[in-house]
């Protein structure tokens, strides 16, 4: 079955305690995408990655790292939590970055305290 | 920057009406315009997606139009069922997606 699977699906920590959400797809998708959603605000895009070791900012990259050592894997770090990063998470792919219909995650709900 | 907006924020309707939920965009040179359907605690199912040189696309009960010069799309939902009861996104493509707050859905039984 054709999936993006993200853990966790949900994580409550601390400010400071570095984390990381861990997004695989099955696809052999190229393209892949971290969103959050914010209520009233819609999905805002954190960072993508166009294809393995290619990786650029979105709307909102501020205190978020990824990496694209692998097609499959897009893990999405946070070194230094703060409470303005409590959000819901989700990770996507597509086989390009020219629009084409995105795989969504079932999404990672953070909070942090 | 490109800024989209749907309104209404939430709707509710009776099964069975004929409804329309609308995408405003404020950036007309998209390269295409997708709706998706967003489930409590799950991610985002796209529904339709329309090139910017096409004006609708149809999939069963959904029809998806695009006027690009005015900035607008509409999804229109025939014959509505409790089972379309979601939250539905628009998202306009250019060089990067950007998404609609979405338009909660409730189709009362």
């Amino acid at each position: 079955e054709a999936q993006v699977t993200q853990n966790p699906r949900y994580l409550i920590t601390v400010t400071g305690k570095k984390l990381t959400v861990t997004c695989s797809q099955n696809m052999n998708h190229e393209y892949m995408s971290w969103y959050r959603q914010d209520p009233g605000l819609g999905l805002r895009q954190i960072y993508y990655s166009m294809n393995v070791e290619v990786t650029d900012k979105g709307d909102v990259p501020e205190g978020y790292k990824v990496s694209r050592k692998e097609k499959r894997n897009f893990p999405l770090i946070l070194e230094s939590p703060s409470p303005n990063q409590t959000s819901l998470y989700f990770c996507a792919s597509s086989r390009g970055g020219d629009g084409q219909p995105q795989h969504f995650g079932d999404g990672t709900r953070l909070s942090i305290l | 920057k490109q800024e989209v907006t749907q309104i209404p924020a939430a709707l509710s309707v009776p099964e069975g009406e004929n409804l329309v939920l609308n995408c405003s965009f404020t950036d007309s040179a998209i390269y295409n315009l997708q709706w998706f359907r967003q489930d409590p605690g799950k991610g985002l199912t796209s529904l339709l997606l329309i090139q910017s040189s096409q004006r609708e696309q149809t999939s069963g009960r959904l029809n998806a139009s695009l006027d690009k010069s005015s900035g607008r799309s509409t999804l229109y939902i025939a014959a509505s069922q409790p089972g379309d009861s979601a939250t539905y996104l628009c998202a306009v493509y250019n060089n990067d997606m950007r998404f609609g707050a979405g338009t909660r859905l409730t189709v009362k039984p």
